[in-house]
C-alpha cells in the first residue's frame, strides 16, 4: 500500500537559516510527488510537483527514487514560511493513469523565527 | 472568489442526526474529490466524481456516507446517524483534467457533540 512519511511534526528554525523538510514514501508503481502548503487561515494549497522541476518561493524539492524520498528544501527561511506542509503522493486511478488521488502524509509545522 | 467554495464552514450537530455539505468546484473543472482531515492528520481521500459518475470510493467512505453529483456541478456530501468518530474538517476539491493538480476548498468542519 502507499504511505507517506513526514517525521517530523514540528520543525522551528530562525530567519536566514536553512530548512529542510523531510518526506518519505512508499509505493510500488512511478510516484508522482507533490508538496502542499497551507498557511493559517488559508486553504491547502500546492507549493510545487516533482514533475515540473521548478522553484517556488525559493523552495525546491528533488525526488530520489533510490532512497524514495522528496524532502523539501529551501537555503534562506523568511518569517512568511511559517505554515503546515504536507506531502503527498498521486496513485493510479481507477481507469489508470494518473487521477490525482493524493496520499498524504501527516504533515510538519514549520515555524520561522525572526 | 472564483476558487472551489464549501458551505457550511461549520456544523454542529448531535450524535444520530443527519448533515450535509455542499461543494461549488471551479465552474470548468469536471473532476471533484472529496477528503477528510481529522487532527493531526493529512487529508484522506473519500472518494471521487468526473462529470455526475462517481468514480472511485474509499473504504473510509461507509454506507452512513453518500456523495453525488448530479448534474455535474455542485456535489453534496451527506452523513446519516453521525457518530462523534465523524467529526473532521471535509475538504472538497476540484480539477479540469487528470493531469492537473486538485484546488481545494476552505472545508467544513463538523463537530458531533
Amino acid at each position: 500500500a502507499q504511505r507517506v512519511t513526514q517525521p517530523e511534526k514540528l520543525l522551528s528554525v530562525f530567519k536566514g537559516a536553512p530548512v529542510e523538510l523531510k518526506c518519505n514514501y512508499s509505493y510500488s508503481g512511478s510516484p508522482e510527488l507533490f508538496w502542499y502548503v497551507q498557511y493559517s487561515r488559508q486553504r491547502l494549497q500546492l507549493l510545487l510537483r516533482h514533475i515540473s522541476r521548478e522553484s517556488i518561493k525559493g523552495f525546491t524539492a528533488d525526488l530520489n527514487k533510490g532512497e524514495t524520498s522528496f524532502h523539501l528544501k529551501k537555503p534562506f527561511a523568511q518569517e512568511e514560511d511559517s505554515a503546515m506542509y504536507y506531502c503527498a503522493l498521486s496513485q493510479e486511478g481507477h481507469s489508470g493513469g494518473s487521477n490525482y488521488k493524493l496520499t498524504f502524509g501527516k504533515g510538519t509545522l514549520l515555524t520561522v523565527n525572526p | 472568489d472564483t476558487g472551489v467554495s464549501q458551505n457550511p464552514r461549520h456544523k454542529i450537530t448531535k450524535r444520530g442526526q443527519n448533515v450535509t455539505f455542499r461543494c461549488d468546484p471551479i465552474s470548468e473543472h469536471n473532476r471533484l474529490y472529496w477528503y477528510r482531515q481529522t487532527l493531526g492528520q493529512g487529508p484522506e481521500f473519500l472518494t471521487y466524481f468526473q462529470n455526475e459518475a462517481q468514480l472511485e470510493k474509499s473504504r473510509l467512505l461507509s454506507d452512513r456516507f453518500s456523495a453525488e453529483r448530479p448534474k455535474g456541478s455542485f456535489s453534496t456530501l451527506e452523513i446519516q446517524r453521525t457518530e462523534q468518530g465523524d467529526s473532521a474538517m471535509y475538504l472538497c476539491a476540484s480539477s479540469l483534467r487528470a493531469r492537473a493538480s486538485p484546488d481545494f476548498g476552505p472545508g467544513t468542519r463538523l463537530t458531533v457533540l
